[in-house]
């Protein structure tokens, strides 16, 4: 089955406490990112991978880091996570970067920083 | 202002109800996208529009270059169909609408 996977799906964790949100894709694409949601904000790009080794940052890149090493994983990355970072996040993955690409979602992570 | 606005916010409707959702944007775009985030948050792909009209099952979706606006029909609206749905536009980057929430009572 085609799909986006993220994990964890849940996570409660303290300030400053290094963790990794993992996102895996079984379609080939090209294209990956990663977004946050939040109430009265909407879908924010954090950042986004045209491609293996390469990334950019999205709209609100601060506090996180991403790699891509291999097509198919793009993990997000806060290296000291603060309670503003509370949010939704959810990986997406698309076959290239034209517009008439339909973009496929993870399940999302609901993550609280305390 | 933001770039793409979406109205209303909220909507209730009585299952069977014929159901529109407005997207509005103010910049050039190559590409439309309506998406749909069921109540556990999953996202999927509704449509995407660069011209006309597009119909899958009860769902119509139209998109007027011109006037910048698009619109999302649910025809025979039923419980299932309660969701928040979500207009993205492609335009240098994707920017995103903040949703309209749907709740259809039976």
């Amino acid at each position: 089955e085609a799909q986006v996977t993220q994990n964890p799906r849940y996570l409660i964790t303290v300030t400053g406490k290094k963790l990794t949100v993992t996102c895996s894709q079984n379609m080939n694409h090209e294209y990956m990112s990663w977004y946050r949601q939040d109430p009265g904000l909407g879908l924010r790009q954090i950042y986004y991978s045209m491609n293996v080794e390469v990334t950019d940052k999205g709209d609100v890149p601060e506090g996180y880091k991403v790699s891509r090493k291999e097509k198919r994983n793009f993990p997000l990355i806060l290296e000291s996570p603060s309670p503003n970072q509370t949010s939704l996040y959810f990986c997406a993955s698309k076959l290239g970067l034209a517009g008439e690409f339909v973009e496929f979602f993870g399940p999302g992570t609901r993550l609280t920083v305390l | 202002k933001n770039e793409v606005e979406q109205s209303p916010q909220n909507l209730t409707a009585q299952e069977g109800e014929f159901i529109t959702i407005n997207c509005s944007y103010s910049v050039g775009i190559s590409a439309l996208h309506w998406l749909q985030q069921h109540p556990g948050g999953g996202i999927v792909s509704l449509f995407m529009l660069s011209s006309g009209k597009k119909k899958h099952g009860r769902l119509i979706a139209t998109i007027n270059i011109q006037e910048k606006h698009s619109s999302l029909h649910i025809t025979a609206s039923h419980p299932r169909d309660s969701a928040v749905y979500i207009c993205a536009v492609l335009a240098d980057k994707l920017i995103f609408g903040t949703g309209t929430r749907l709740q259809v009572f039976p």
